[in-house]
């Protein structure tokens, strides 16, 4: 069993309409959880991290956070053709003297107009 | 300025030759690494420095050596080079390793790697 995992996609959406990027992962002593955007031959860039069960908004984006199930997604609402990147999970484990932040395999997102 | 900054950006060589990528943050973090992305954009952390310490070494062959001069800079220096050390290699630093945004990763720019 993969530690992230995330479905490679891709997943297509009309403009306008909610996004939304599903991630599972398992060691169940994780502690914080991001989601990055990258664009085709750029690097990685934070849209968000999230560390309590639960939902945090930050304008278009809401991530959610379901530590029972092992489970964090990410919704865009209003979806822009600009929105269309690669989407990476990130997970940081539970070894607390170290920042070992595992990425999952990242899902392309496409927005069609 | 740029916040991490890596050179070379492209690096294109032969098989069996020995390369190194310097990487540089100036936003005063703790914390630096090297990732490696690979052609299927699979992002996998190889090393991890926290003050000039050696804090995670993945299960990378020893062909590939870090080091840390100052909690400024990290180079990734490679010996022997292989085909499939081709990949995009990543730095990113991040201002420590405790409080959750203090885990939040800053990228530089990568450097493409290319073994022929």
């Amino acid at each position: 069993q993969k530690e992230v995992e995330q479905n490679s996609g891709p997943l297509s959406v009309p403009e306008g309409a909610i996004a939304s990027l599903n991630c599972t992962y398992s060691d169940r002593g994780s502690q914080s959880f991001f989601w990055y955007r990258q664009y085709s031959g750029k690097s990685p860039e934070l849209i968000m991290f999230i560390y309590s069960n639960g939902d945090k908004e930050d304008g278009r984006f809401t991530a959610q956070l379901n530590k029972a199930s092992q489970y964090v997604s990410l919704l865009i609402r209003d979806s822009q053709p600009s929105d269309s990147a690669t989407y990476l999970c990130a997970v940081k484990g539970r070894y607390s003297s170290a920042s070992k932040i595992i990425f999952g395999s990242g899902t392309r997102l496409s927005i069609r107009p | 300025d740029t916040a991490v900054s890596q050179t070379p950006k492209y690096l294109v060589t032969q098989m069996g030759n020995d390369k190194s990528i310097k990487c540089e943050q100036n936003l005063g973090h703790d914390t630096m690494y090297w990732y490696k992305q690979d052609s299927k954009k699979f992002l996998k952390i190889m090393f991890s420095y926290n003050n000039k310490e050696l804090i995670i070494n993945e299960t990378v062959p020893n062909r590939f050596s870090p080091k840390s001069p100052d909690k400024a800079h990290l180079n990734l220096h490679i010996n022997s080079l292989e085909l499939g050390d081709s990949a995009v290699y990543f730095c990113a630093s991040s201002l420590g390793t405790g409080l959750s945004g203090a885990n939040v990763l800053t990228f530089g720019a990568g450097s493409r790697l290319t073994v022929l």
